[in-house]
């Protein structure tokens, strides 16, 4: 089975300083992970996927299979990024009715001071 | 273009009451889910369906029941509502390959009293 974990519930960081989103997981396979963002009474939404290697709203995460990591980054916070975010991973190869399904991590809530 | 619609949107329920979430999609995804949404515990799978008729537990599926009748249509039931199913919950769905993400619906904010 596989397991996402974001070790901090909260984070707090100032305007123009860099944040780091934190994301591990365990699974046996070939992972595909994910960040999902939800803005204050917003629903949730995909903010980017591993596979992409894509930069979206300044943000950026890469896949370290070496770590099992999947850490969000960004050089420099603005106040807008203040929300809940979301790792998840989806087996990559999994078949059958697991293939689709996105395990999440618990969350890290995400405050930029001004 | 309404992506996933659920209703409703806040509701208290007495112990012991049932009710039913309501979840549709209109962009003709195989794939639905309900995932409940806890504090400092993240989103947990309830159930999931990959096509009409076909229905299958998730993490925590205790206390609840879904139905597929048709490929827009995924309703959460709760049968005997207890405090411990106090939660957002969220509809979602994709298409076979999630590659692509989950579209989400807007929540439904539930209280058991």
């Amino acid at each position: 089975a596989q397991r996402v974990t974001q070790p901090e519930k909260l984070l707090s960081v100032f305007k123009g300083a860099p944040v780091e989103l934190k994301c591990n997981y365990s699974y046996s396979g070939s992972p595909e992970l994910f960040w999902y963002v939800q803005y204050s009474r917003q629903r949730l939404q995909l903010l980017l996927r591993h596979i992409s290697r894509e930069s979206i709203k300044g943000f950026t995460a890469d896949l370290n299979k070496g770590e099992t990591s999947f850490h969000l980054k960004k050089p420099f916070a603005q106040e807008e990024d203040s929300a809940m975010y979301y790792c998840a991973l989806r087996p990559a190869n999994a078949g059958g009715t697991s293939y689709g399904k996105l395990t999440f991590g618990q969350g890290t809530i995400l405050t930029v001071h001004p | 273009n309404a992506g996933v619609t659920q209703t409703p949107k806040f509701r208290i329920l007495k112990i012991g009451q049932s009710m039913t979430l309501q979840c549709t999609q209109d962009m003709n995804h195989n794939y639905m889910y309900w995932y409940r949404q806890d504090p400092g515990m993240g989103l947990k799978l309830i159930y999931y369906s990959v096509g009409a008729g076909i229905t299958d537990k998730g993490e925590v599926p205790n206390g609840y029941n879904v139905s597929r009748s048709t490929t827009e249509d995924f309703p959460l039931r709760l049968e005997l509502a207890a405090p411990s199913q106090t939660s957002v919950y969220f509809c979602a769905s994709s298409y076979w390959d999630s590659t692509y993400g989950y579209t989400f619906g807007s929540g439904t904010r539930l209280t058991v009293v």
